[in-house]
């Protein structure tokens, strides 16, 4: 049971580069979330997606997009990368929104 | 915006002793969870408390609610090096299916 599943690991993107994040989960969960974490700063939700088919914005999402591919898939998108978003990207998914959360292990990302 | 604070930001003790981390917040809440993060991992959930609850146990942890002062704390009894890790506490805000607010942690250290 692989739970929560983000690729890549690691990724290095020049400024102005596209990429996207990865991630599925394996639980059969309504509810997914993509966060930043910086020191000191904790864990800030970008986009998170209740259920199936919606997305909605959190506390920090310019720069970003996300598609609720189904119910297994979310993925992040940074269309035109800059420095301030070098950071740990973390997906998590949970039953219903206020339930326990199930965390990947992060892709790190860096943009020079 | 930040809904849950926990205190200390940091925390090193002795193998054996106890360790408490608090957490307050701001609006009213249905539940109230506590994660751990090791470095370099995702965070993993470790209880919950409903708003209706006053204390609640899981082996070594002890968590309690008190919703008049909007605080909880978590006690982590006989302490092991293997609890050395980042400690996040995390709320709803209370009006249903709204996604959960993370706090920024408390780093604890235990030493052998």
């Amino acid at each position: 049971n692989a739970g929560v599943t983000q690729t890549p690991k690691f990724q290095v993107l020049k400024t102005g580069q596209s990429m996207t994040l990865q991630c599925a989960q394996d639980m059969n969960h309504n509810s997914m979330y993509w966060y930043r974490q910086d020191p000191g700063m904790g864990l800030r939700l970008i986009y998170y997606s209740a259920s199936e088919g919606t997305t909605d914005k959190g506390e920090v999402p310019n720069g970003y997009n996300v598609s609720r591919l189904n119910k297994r898939e979310f993925s992040l998108r940074l269309e035109s990368a800059a420095p301030s978003q070098t950071s740990v990207y973390f997906c998590a998914s949970s039953e219903q929104n206020n339930q326990p959360q199930h965390f990947g292990d992060g892709t790190r990302l860096s943009i020079l | 915006s930040q809904q849950g604070e926990e205190d200390p930001q940091a925390l090193s003790i002795q193998e054996g002793e106890n360790a408490t981390m608090n957490c307050s917040y701001k609006t009213s809440i249905n539940n109230l969870q506590w994660y751990r993060q090791n470095s370099g991992r995702g965070l993993v959930h470790l209880i919950l408390i409903r708003s209706n609850e006053r204390e609640k146990h899981s082996g070594r942890l002890r968590v309690t609610l008190d919703t008049s002062k909007k605080s909880s704390s978590l006690l982590i009894t006989a302490s092991r090096a293997a609890d050395t890790a980042s400690y996040f506490c995390a709320t709803d805000r209370g009006g249903g299916n709204t996604p959960l607010v993370f706090g920024k942690g408390t780093r604890l250290s235990v030493i052998a």
